[in-house]
């Protein structure tokens, strides 16, 4: 149980090119997703904490506007990376957090490698 | 500024030996901590969750020891094998109400045969 699905799991653009990422809740029901995003050897920073049927709360330092969050069901969170360029480039990963139950871990999804060229 | 530490060297092991990883935090009470398993190109995969009440958590041949007037948390892997090889990641949580977890830089783990 508890699995988390992220779609696509690579992805090679041109600069300029905004690409979108899913992540599902396939087999639990999440409130509350996370984004984080990680560079070759380096931990997940978080992103963003997306909220369903609310406003995403960023992170110091993330620019709502580059990366857009929706998260419109109990199932499915989706970040927007607008106007891509390279040094966007990098690991994305989502979690999702099971509703109603506190203290529980996130469950993550398999990522997403997102290049730019 | 609240800030989680791991040691940032491979833990290089022979097989069949108890694998020791350290988790320290600064600057803030987790209600709990999580660890996690991360493999190359993968996103984590859950452990082991321990609550600021428990002294000590286990799961097969893994253990979790958390001490929150040291304010750090050891994990143990038993009877190590090459499949344990990895990049283990500490995340402590519960400071607030938004589940939020801060995830420490991970140890990466190699078990040598």
């Amino acid at each position: 149980g508890a699995v988390v699905s992220q779609h696509p799991s690579r992805v090679i653009c041109k600069s300029g090119t905004s690409v979108k990422i899913e992540c599902r809740s396939l087999d639990f029901q999440a409130t509350t997703m996370f984004w984080y995003r990680q560079f070759p050897k380096q931990s997940l920073m978080l992103m963003a904490t997306s909220n369903e049927g609310s406003k995403a709360t960023y992170e110091q330092g993330v620019e709502k506007d580059k990366f857009l969050i929706n998260h419109a069901s109990l199932t499915l969170s989706t970040l927007t990376v607008t106007s891509a360029h390279p040094e966007d480039s990098s690991f994305y990963i989502c979690s999702a957090y099971p509703r109603g139950i506190s203290n529980q871990p996130q469950h993550f999804g398999d990522g997403t490698r997102l290049s730019i060229l | 500024s609240q800030k989680i530490e791991q040691n940032s060297e491979a833990l290089n092991i022979q097989e069949g030996k108890t694998a020791t990883l350290t988790c320290n935090y600064t600057n803030y009470s987790p209600a709990y901590l999580q660890w996690y398993r991360q493999d190359p190109g993968r996103g984590p995969v859950f452990l082991l969750l321990i609550r600021e009440n428990e002294k000590e958590k286990r799961k097969e041949r893994l253990k979790v020891t958390f001490d929150t007037t040291l304010k750090q948390s050891l994990f143990h892997i038993t009877a190590s094998q090459p499949a344990d090889s990895a990049t283990y990641l500490c995340a402590p949580g519960g400071v607030d109400s938004s589940y939020k977890l801060i995830f420490g830089s991970g140890t990466r783990l190699l078990v040598r045969p």
